[in-house]
């Protein structure tokens, strides 16, 4: 198993971009959520998903969209960049019935 | 409402001295309680988690954790500190079950001196 993989794991936007952070399991695992991680802060819940086409917003989702088309793929839309998003963003995942969540590597994200 | 509140955010130790890493948490029913490590340029990896059973839970890499009810901490310690412990640490609760909302503290990033 691969486990939980994100890609791109570096990426730099401009303010006003747009672009989609990617996030995959093969863990067949039911909820998946995104956080920022920020100086200070430790992380903040975005946006979780408890299945597919089941998505709610978490503590910090103004500038985010997410969707949950399928089990495995949970990706985060920023639709239109601001500096206050720089940040390091993770995915992580769990499976219904446990309290353990697996998160991926993150994506180091800058926008100028 | 959870949360929890990690003292220090900055933690140096002597290898082979006793690491400390304080955590207290806010609950209005039973937590659940975990402890993550992030290596550097890592995503973070479950170190221990506490879900109402033993009050004393053993994590990984020597470390353990004691759920204290009485003074709403969970606190992780390892009696030796070694090198490879250098690393952020973050306390988290949740209220377990259904809900997918991890709680993170702020973390402490333990520095360990040869």
């Amino acid at each position: 198993n691969a486990g939980v993989t994100q890609t791109p794991k570096f990426q730099v936007l401009k303010t006003g971009q747009s672009m989609t952070l990617q996030c995959a399991q093969d863990m067949n695992h039911e909820y998946m959520s995104w956080y920022r991680q920020d100086p200070g802060m430790g992380l903040r819940l975005i946006h979780y998903s408890v299945g597919a086409g089941i998505t709610d917003q978490g503590e910090v989702p103004n500038g985010y969209n997410v969707s949950r088309s399928t089990t495995e793929d949970f990706p985060l839309r920023l639709l239109s960049a601001a500096p206050s998003q720089t940040s390091v963003y993770f995915c992580a995942s769990r499976m219904r019935n446990t309290d353990t969540q697996y998160f991926g590597p993150g994506t180091r994200l800058t926008v100028l | 409402a959870q949360s929890v509140t990690q003292l220090g955010s900055h933690v140096s130790v002597s290898e082979g001295a006793l690491v400390l890493l304080r955590c207290n948490y806010s609950s209005s029913v039973p937590p659940y309680l975990f402890w993550y490590v992030q290596y550097p340029n890592q995503g973070l990896q479950l170190l221990l988690k506490y879900t109402s059973a033993a009050t004393l839970v053993k994590g990984i890499n020597g470390f353990e954790a004691e759920f204290k009810k009485s003074e709403t901490s969970f606190h992780l310690t390892k009696p030796s500190a070694h090198m490879s412990d250098a690393a952020e640490y973050f306390c988290a609760v949740t209220i377990g079950g259904a809900t997918n909302k991890l709680i993170f503290g702020t973390g402490t990033l333990l520095a360990v001196q040869p």
